[in-house]
């Protein structure tokens, strides 16, 4: 079984719908993470949580909303979809490895609002 | 702020040929550095980190980078490329505990 799991892997929604996407780990790992990917663009941090009660907002927040329902758990809602928000969406947990972090990727949720 | 910079957002290689794909950062303390590759409709896969230990590292698939830090780079190389390693690359760096900073990737394409 995979360590980071998505749901879901593709989801097509309408511009103005609410939508969740959601992210476990089996890890065992403080650290969570949701990014977005777009072409040529690499990956920008949205929130990312150090621990259940820890949330921070990263390079490109507005428009987006996390809950971290548990250590394994960690939720990223879109409240009122637009289209700019087409994107690649992928959920990362870290841990302390010496002196820094290595973050470990879930398989991505690929997210279209028409 | 730290940053990096992928020079080339395509590289291509024949089958057998050396890989050679640029990273070059920016970082105000001393970096940590990362390539993570990632395949066709999969998340991200870590290929190796530097933390200091030692300028060349050795990774996965037979993909090492070298720290320099004279030249603020930390290339990927490979000696011989397969066509299993066609694939997006992405460098990253960090500041110890702080959040990953991603270059825009360098998409590498293998022919026959």
């Amino acid at each position: 079984d995979a360590d980071v799991t998505q749901t879901p892997r593709n989801r097509i929604t309408k511009t103005g719908k609410r939508i969740m996407l959601e992210c476990s780990q089996t890890k065992g790992h403080d650290r969570m993470y949701w990014y977005r990917q777009d072409p040529g663009l690499g990956l920008q941090l949205i929130y990312y949580s150090f621990d259940v009660k820890d949330i921070n907002k990263g390079e490109i927040s507005d428009g987006y909303s996390v809950s971290r329902q548990a250590q394994a758990k960690f939720s990223l809602s879109l409240e009122s979809a637009i289209p700019n928000q087409t994107a690649l969406y992928f959920c990362a947990t870290s841990e302390r490895e010496g002196s820094t972090d290595t973050q470990y990727f879930g398989p991505g949720t690929r997210l279209t609002v028409l | 702020a730290q940053s990096v910079t992928q020079l080339g957002s395509h590289v291509s290689v024949s089958e057998g040929a050396l890989v050679l794909l640029r990273c070059n950062y920016s970082s105000s303390v001393p970096p940590y550095l990362f390539w993570y590759v990632q395949y066709p409709n999969q998340g991200l896969q870590l290929l190796l980190k530097y933390t200091s230990a030692a300028t060349l590292v050795k990774g996965i698939n037979g993909f090492e980078a070298e720290f320099k830090k004279s030249e603020t780079s930390f290339h990927l190389t490979k000696p011989s490329a397969h066509m299993s390693d066609a694939a997006e690359y992405f460098c990253a760096v960090s500041e110890g505990f702080q959040k990953l900073v991603f270059g825009t990737g360098t998409r590498l394409l293998v022919s026959p």
